[in-house]
């Protein structure tokens, strides 16, 4: 059976530092990966896709990036932080249809 | 989108009652339709789909109706337990994606009242 896993967990950065949050899935091939991040009691809001290795999409500007060195490893990066990129951040795949989520990583910047 | 700032609505429902938690979709063109639900502090967990071919489909102790002519969407929960206390959010795939994007609602709050 497929899985998902992201981390940390939870991690609280100061504003200004670097970030990198890691997705990884196992149990299958090629899948389609996303980033969402939500807002404390706010939908979901998709910032990348990739539908293969080195294949990144961006759905809206801002201070983050994402990269996928592997085909089941997805990550969201930024240089500097800013305090609006708190949030909850949640991986997920698809291959293809529905999508699954991970457990997701509760960015807290300080 | 246009559901990423909206504070979320709530229903609250009597244990052991019946939950209808409505969604209303936006494009015409999409093929299949999904509830997800998100327990505090957790991802989004896949509950039930429905293609767009169909107009009812029942999973254990949920039903999804799809009325596509008003474009709207429902999950209806049968007898509420307290583990049902989430957020639940309605999705739909455009017809033709093939990255698989989905475009989510934006999510109901579901409280259970003792």
């Amino acid at each position: 059976s497929q899985t998902i896993h992201q981390w940390p967990a939870t991690l609280v950065q100061p504003v200004g530092s670097p970030l990198s949050l890691e997705c990884t899935v196992e149990g299958t091939s090629n899948p389609n990966l996303y980033w969402y991040r939500q807002a404390a009691g706010r939908g979901l809001q998709l910032l990348f896709y990739s539908v293969g290795i080195g294949q990144i999409s961006s759905e809206v500007p801002q201070n983050l990036s994402a990269s996928r060195p592997q085909d089941r490893q997805f990550i969201l990066s930024s240089k500097k932080l800013l305090l609006s990129d708190s949030g909850f951040y949640l991986c997920a795949w698809s291959h293809p249809g529905l999508q699954f989520f991970g457990p997701g990583t509760r960015l807290t910047v300080l | 989108g246009e559901s990423v700032g909206l504070h979320l609505p709530t229903l609250s429902v009597q244990e052991g009652d019946n939950s209808i938690i409505n969604c209303a979709y936006s494009n015409s063109a999409s093929d299949y339709f999904i509830w997800y639900k998100q327990e505090s502090g957790k991802g989004p967990q896949f509950i039930i789909d429905i293609r767009s071919n169909m107009d009812k489909r029942q999973g254990q102790r949920v039903t999804v109706l799809l009325n596509k002519t008003v474009k709207h969407l429902s999950l209806q929960i049968a007898a509420t337990q307290p583990g049902d206390s989430a957020v639940y959010f309605c999705a739909e795939r455009p017809l033709g994606n093939r990255d698989d994007k989905i475009i989510f609602g934006k999510g109901t709050r579901l409280h259970i009242l003792p």
